[in-house]
């Protein structure tokens, strides 16, 4: 199994509602990573976990906050969110990150976000 | 900021031709990576290529890698409709537990039929 699966793919959202991203894969590997993409720029990392530990947090807003029960699942939980937080939300998954950088990463669809 | 920057911005081209794409970085690297992305879809990862190779084929795909000129090339031969997509470089650095991807700006192709 090499896919990395999304939930949901569409999310519509107020600013004061609370919402979560879920984000799934069985490949085993033990980094993920959670980007944001807004139309027609490149994909922005937001967090990266390792061995279910966050090891990055790229100066998220506190709004975003993640999480990651096991080594398979990886969640992102939405609170307060602002219209400009509108964008394409995509999960990615790699083998451990090891001396000799990044492998290749396994995108998820993502899930495009709308905050009113 | 971003590492890579590819060029050009938008490439259309007419089935069966080549497309070349390039892309430069700026700061050492460990690996560099291609990837495709159609609208709104996630990213597929097409190759990547170490900092001590010089060039990689996978298919219809060649990458090569120069590190003096810190720029990449990639280029898709015989292309079709199908490889209509954006497409970005990304660059790895050391690795270990700070290891990330940082892409490039992308690069739009068009294949028409």
């Amino acid at each position: 199994d090499t896919e990395v699966t999304q939930t949901p793919k569409h999310l519509v959202m107020g600013m004061t509602n609370k919402k979560s991203l879920k984000c799934e894969q069985h490949m085993g590997h033990r980094a993920m990573y959670w980007y944001k993409q807004k139309a027609k720029k490149p994909p922005e990392l937001m967090f990266v976990y390792s061995y279910e530990k966050l090891s990055i947090n790229e100066s998220v807003p506190s709004r975003f906050s993640p999480e990651c029960p096991n080594s398979s699942l990886l969640n992102l939980h939405l609170h307060a969110l602002q219209p400009e937080d509108s964008a394409l939300y995509l999960c990615a998954s790699s083998q451990s990150p090891r001396d000799r950088g990044v492998s290749e990463q396994f995108f998820g669809p993502g899930t495009r976000l709308t905050v009113l | 900021s971003q590492q890579g920057e590819e060029d050009p911005q938008a490439l259309s081209i007419q089935e069966g031709e080549n497309a070349t794409m390039n892309c430069s970085y700026k700061t050492s690297i460990n690996n560099l990576q291609w990837y495709r992305q159609n609208s709104g879809r996630g990213l597929v990862h097409l190759i990547l290529i170490r900092s001590n190779e010089r060039e990689k084929h996978s298919g219809r795909l060649r990458v090569t890698l120069d590190t003096s000129k810190k720029s990449s090339s990639l280029l898709i031969t015989a292309s079709r409709a199908a490889d209509t997509a954006s497409y970005f470089c990304a660059t790895a650095r050391q690795g270990g537990a700070n290891s990330k991807l940082t892409f490039g700006k992308g690069i739009t192709l068009s294949v028409r039929p």
